[in-house]
């Protein structure tokens, strides 16, 4: 079975600490997908990401970096000097092979990310 | 400009009223599926939908009817709300086209449906 944890419900930060959220995940496909959406206070919900299992590549976007290890199946996501802005909640999602033509995408419990000044 | 749109945004209601929850999307895609989100469960998917006519059950589509008659609406029905159904509902939406299985989806707005 699919599954994503995401072991921190909540987090609180100062402004311009740097924060790590945890995305762990399990899976039997071999080729799959991995996305990490942010949802804001306004309630809407933003792609930010999506890697697939065989690009182990860190990437970087401005102060979001992505840390994809399949050894630990894990793809946890930094903010680096974290803005009040970026308070939000943060989900990780996870995607398999399509079956049937259909690929579900599995969420995780979501990390509330609470950036004080 | 590209988008899901969901209404309304919010929706009180008392038990046993049956309400729809409408959803469109103008970038012409296949696949179009509803989710709730409920605290510490993140986002669970209801019903889904491949294409026009084609509608399947997701995780958790007890209490909730779809349709899909035409390809950019996807309404979600509740013939008979009860209390926990109340619950934050997105509707998204991506193409399946070659290459695209796993291409990100495109999530409305969201709706806030309250149950009394």
């Amino acid at each position: 079975a699919q599954k994503v944890t995401q072991a921190q419900t909540e987090i609180s930060v100062v402004e311009k600490e740097d924060v790590t959220l945890d995305c762990v995940y399990e899976t039997r496909d071999t080729t799959y997908y991995l996305f990490w959406y942010k949802q804001p206070p306004s309630g809407e919900l933003v792609f930010l990401i999506r890697r697939n299992s065989f690009d182990e590549q860190n990437e970087i976007s401005g102060r979001y970096s992505w840390n994809f290890q399949k050894s630990t199946s894990s793809f946890n996501f930094t903010i680096t000097a974290s803005q009040v802005v970026d308070s939000a909640v943060y989900f990780c999602a996870l995607s398999g092979l399509p079956r049937g033509g259909y690929n579900k995408l599995i969420f995780g419990a979501g990390t509330r990310l609470a950036v004080h000044p | 400009e590209a988008q899901v749109t969901q209404n309304p945004r919010y929706l009180i209601t008392v038990t046993g009223k049956k309400l729809t929850v409408t959803c469109s999307q103008n970038m012409n895609h296949e696949y179009m599926s509803w989710y709730r989100q409920d605290p510490g469960l993140g986002l669970r998917q209801i019903y889904y939908s491949m294409n026009v006519e084609v509608t399947d059950k997701g995780d958790v589509p007890e209490g909730y009817k779809v349709s899909r008659k035409e390809k950019r609406n996807f309404p979600l029905i509740l013939e008979s709300p009860s209390p926990n159904q109340t619950s934050l509902y997105f509707c998204a939406s991506k193409s399946t086209g070659v290459g695209l299985s796993n291409s990100p989806l495109h999530f409305g707005n969201g709706t806030r449906l309250t149950v009394t």
